[in-house]
């Protein structure tokens, strides 16, 4: 039974258009990660929630924000994607703290053109 | 100095060998460490927590030396279904920051 879902799995967008990645869950984790995954790179953590308090990395670009309507499902929103922003994006979750395991969904692999 | 830096290899071993990888670290704070898994275009997959006396979980030993800040996978008797990037995931004390390594590629030869 699938833990952490992705939709959608593959997202094209045009450059400039706005473009919302989702992620839900059924573990009922307190913490939600978003990672953004270039080929042949490390995942790099974008932000995090811990419950509703957001956690935003201080290399984060703002083009990137990110939207916690409830426990289970959390959004990435890429205000205006540009072709660097074509990438894997991970969503994760993990019970409590920073010692937790993390689970990852399958990813959108996200094409800008 | 990446934070976390691993060999991106890729180690090419025959089936049945031993292989071991090494990933350092940079931050003396870090406290928990990891191993993930990831095959091509899929997502990573926890493949063992890193514990301070070393741990081992059938085929797969895994190492923390904290003194030259590293840790090290060890996998024997090597199976092809072995094949994948090995991830070093490093977090801090007392909070959510997560650093991944690049990986390392393993490909495991009939």
């Amino acid at each position: 039974d699938a833990m952490v879902i992705q939709n959608p799995r593959y997202q094209v967008t045009q450059f400039g258009k706005p473009v919302t990645l989702s992620c839900s869950q059924t573990l009922n984790h307190n913490v939600m990660y978003w990672y953004q995954q270039k080929s042949s790179q490390a995942p790099k953590l974008l932000f995090h929630y811990y419950d509703k308090d957001f956690n935003n990395e201080a290399d984060t670009p703002d083009n990137f924000q990110s939207r916690r309507p409830n426990t289970s499902f959390c959004f990435l929103d890429i205000r205006s994607p540009g072709l660097g922003d074509a990438a894997m994006y991970l969503c994760a979750t993990s019970r409590e703290d920073w010692t937790d395991t993390q689970y990852f969904g399958p990813g959108t692999r996200l094409t800008v053109l | 100095r990446k934070e976390v830096e691993q060999d991106p290899g890729p180690f090419n071993v025959p089936e049945g060998a031993t292989v071991a990888f090494n990933c350092t670290y940079s931050n003396s704070a870090s406290q928990s460490f990891f191993w993930y898994r990831q095959d091509c275009r899929k997502e990573p997959k926890l493949l063992m927590s890193v514990y301070s006396s070393g741990n081992e979980d059938g085929r797969f030993t895994a190492q923390l030396n904290r003194a030259s800040q590293y840790i090290s996978l060890l996998i024997r008797d090597s199976k092809l279904s072995d094949s994948a990037t090995y991830l070093c995931v490093v977090k801090w004390t007392g909070g959510f920051k997560t650093i991944f390594g690049a990986g390392t590629r393993l490909f495991v030869k009939a």
